[in-house]
């Protein structure tokens, strides 16, 4: 089987930090792959963790923890254009991505 | 980078037609593609995977004989919802990689937005 959590919602406000977590429990693991998306748009790609660590990337970190079936996405300086869903997908077994549903992130001013 | 461009964008069509969903890779050549289909406020589920030349696998659940996949040549699958429903009304994203490894991310196409009226 197959699960990959993440919170439905999460608010901020502009300049903050925010860390969007994702809790996975999958048959196998060849990789997490974080991705943002805007409301009618496609996916982007953000981030990819395969080892255990933190991975940064300006003003995005994203970390994994294999042991624990967790990573995080961590957003720097937020602005008004990084509300959007955050989307965490495990690459289970070496071809397609399994996505969470996603976490909703409003920054406010 | 990786392009992948789906056409259309955008169709409306009445219940029982069908509608032809293209995914193409521009600038690379992909052996595979995923097909994906989001609800409104949901997150991507995987529909089936697209193979150059082999039949698509399907995930559980999905009809592969109301939505078949052709994948004809390495830069071109297509997706099509036959005898389309309002219960169809969805929107369909393809993916791709170039290359063969896993380690490197899916590249999305924009997306249809399919209504069935």
């Amino acid at each position: 089987g197959q699960n990959i959590d993440q919170p439905t919602e999460m608010t901020a406000t502009e300049g903050a930090i925010v860390q969007i977590n994702c809790t996975y429990q999958t048959s196998g693991f060849n990789g997490l792959f974080w991705y943002q998306q805007h409301a009618g748009e496609a996916p982007t790609f953000l981030s990819y963790n395969v080892l255990d660590g933190l991975e940064e990337k300006g003003r995005f970190s994203s970390f994994l923890s294999r042991s624990k079936g967790y990573s995080y996405l961590l957003l720097k300086e937020l602005q008004m254009k990084d509300s959007a869903s955050y989307l965490c997908a495990v690459n289970q077994a070496g071809t397609a991505l399994i996505f969470g549903k996603g976490t909703t992130l409003s920054v406010s001013s | 980078g990786a392009v992948v461009s789906q056409h259309p964008s955008r169709v409306i069509c009445k219940s029982g037609t069908s509608v032809k969903i293209e995914c193409r890779s521009l600038d690379f050549q992909a052996t595979t593609m995923f097909w994906y289909r989001q609800f409104p406020k949901k997150s991507l589920m995987l529909m089936a995977t697209s193979n150059e030349g082999s039949k698509a696998t399907y995930e559980q659940g999905v009809e592969k004989d109301k939505f078949l996949i052709n994948h004809a040549s390495l830069t071109l699958s297509t997706l099509t919802v036959t005898s389309a429903h309002p219960e169809d009304s969805s929107f369909y994203i393809c993916s791709a990689r170039p290359g063969t490894s896993y380690n490197s991310p899916l590249h999305f196409g924009n997306g249809t937005r399919l209504t069935v009226t």
